[in-house]
């Protein structure tokens, strides 16, 4: 059961290259969350999804954006680089947190933006 | 604004003495509240949840938390840490609005003493 995967778990890019962050998760969840992780900030929501073709910006969306296509797929892109989103990302899905309580978190994507 | 709040930054406690980790949260009704621990190089595990109902939950790993509403505080505690439970510690809130979305306090860093 591979549960969250992100893809790719390390990435270097230059100031004002684009990239796709890839999350996938096979357990038919709705929900689909993206945070960025910074020492000493905690975990800031960035974008989440209720099922696909529905999406909403979180707490931290500029510089990002997000699709959902399909139950299992919920990519974060990042458009012209700067070096503030030089981050660790997380991937998570649930069905229904406030009842379960529980997000399924993916291992992480170490970016960094020189 | 809805927000988290977690005073202790650092703390070291020698294995085998009591553990409280602070949490405070800022919200206008009665708020969904989780404690998640992340290993290094992890993601982050749920660790206890409070809904509703009895105000002191118990968790996996030995843990518990006690909600007291007065104070708007959360605390998680451990009556005898072991060397394996150094991590950090997130306290969240669980917030239903549109939709469902979880928002995380800045985390604690927790060391433990042989």
């Amino acid at each position: 059961n591979a549960g969250v995967t992100q893809t790719p778990k390390f990435r270097i890019l230059k100031i004002g290259q684009s990239m796709t962050l890839q999350c996938a998760q096979d357990m038919n969840h709705n929900y689909m969350y993206w945070y960025r992780q910074d020492p000493g900030m905690g975990l800031k929501l960035i974008y989440y999804s209720v099922g696909a073709g529905i999406t909403d910006k979180g707490e931290v969306p500029n510089g990002y954006n997000v699709s959902r296509s399909t139950t299992e797929d919920f990519p974060l892109r990042l458009e012209l680089a700067a070096p503030s989103q030089t981050s660790v990302y997380f991937c998570a899905s649930s069905n229904d947190v406030l009842n379960t309580g529980e997000l399924f978190f993916g291992e992480g994507s170490r970016l960094t933006v020189l | 604004a809805q927000s988290v709040t977690q005073p202790d930054i650092h703390i070291t406690v020698s294995e085998g003495a009591s553990l409280e980790l602070r949490c405070n949260y800022s919200y206008g009704a009665t708020p969904y509240l989780f404690w998640y621990v992340q290993s290094p190089g992890q993601g982050l595990q749920l660790l206890l949840k409070y809904f509703s109902g009895d105000t002191l939950v118990q968790g996996i790993k030995g843990f518990e938390a006690e909600f007291k509403r007065s104070q708007s505080s959360f605390n998680l505690r451990k009556p005898s840490v072991h060397w394996s439970d150094a991590a950090e510690y997130f306290c969240a809130v669980g917030l239903k609005t549109s939709y469902d979305k979880v928002i995380f306090g800045p985390g604690t860093s927790l060391s433990v003493i042989p």
